[in-house]
């Protein structure tokens, strides 16, 4: 199985200043279809989850422009350019590139 | 707006069986494959299990292979899982959601809890 690791493990952040998540893959995510099936979701509290980027990059409808998601075979990033009250929450990368599809641990966002 | 409808969770003892049930609306269901994913108490996120969109093709993580089934009725509209000899570490809230293509999954249910226990 792909093990997901993220870091760091929580993320104290002043609202208004950016926050960073790193996601690594134990195996590169590139597809034999020539895509890459990393996505991030943020999981409010008591909530489901929500997705925000997919295909590594790719801004799912309605969701902010602040948040923004990079990298490229077994390093993956996302930012927020300037955390929002309503950011708070648990962030999870997924990977979809092999069976079984596998998260990482997730990312604790929280306001200083 | 697209929305999925949840039922079906709660409390069974080890051994035990309980059928889970999502049921879809504002959009065309048969089009879209679709997933399972748990949760267990304070703790991540875990894939269980996935569906393609005519039923055909079906994908189990292997804690869950052999005892719990992903199926759907299209003219229902609506996605089950059926689960089999559960155990103690089956107790979580069970989401199910909706592939937009590229295993990009949204939107999720509510989630229904179940729970695992004598």
């Amino acid at each position: 199985d792909i093990v997901m690791t993220q870091t760091p493990l929580s993320s104290p952040v002043t609202l208004g200043q950016p926050a960073s998540i790193s996601c690594r893959s134990s195996q590169s995510l590139v597809h034999t279809d020539g895509n890459t099936y990393l996505s991030w979701l943020h999981q409010r509290p008591g909530q489901p989850p929500r997705l925000l980027i997919y295909k590594i990059s790719n801004r799912f409808s309605g969701v902010p422009d602040r948040f923004s998601g990079s990298g490229a075979g077994t390093d993956f990033t996302l930012k927020i350019s300037r955390v929002e009250a309503e950011d708070v929450g648990v962030y999870y990368c997924m990977q979809a590139t092999q069976f079984p599809l596998t998260f990482g641990g997730g990312t604790k966002v929280e306001i200083k | 707006e697209v929305q999925l409808l949840q039922s079906g969770g709660g409390l069974v003892q080890p051994g035990g069986s309980l059928r889970l049930s999502c049921a879809a609306s504002g959009f065309t269901f048969s089009n879209y494959a679709m997933t399972w994913v748990r949760q267990a108490p304070g703790k991540g996120l875990e894939w269980v299990s996935g569906i393609s969109g005519d039923g055909g093709r079906t994908y189990y993580a292997d804690s869950v292979k052999g005892r719990l089934t992903i199926s759907r009725d299209n003219s229902k509209n609506t996605l089950f899982l059926q689960m089999n000899s559960l155990r103690a570490d089956d107790t979580a809230v069970y989401y199910c959601a909706k592939d937009q293509g590229y295993y990009d999954f949204d939107p999720w249910g509510q989630g229904t809890l179940v729970t695992v226990s004598s």
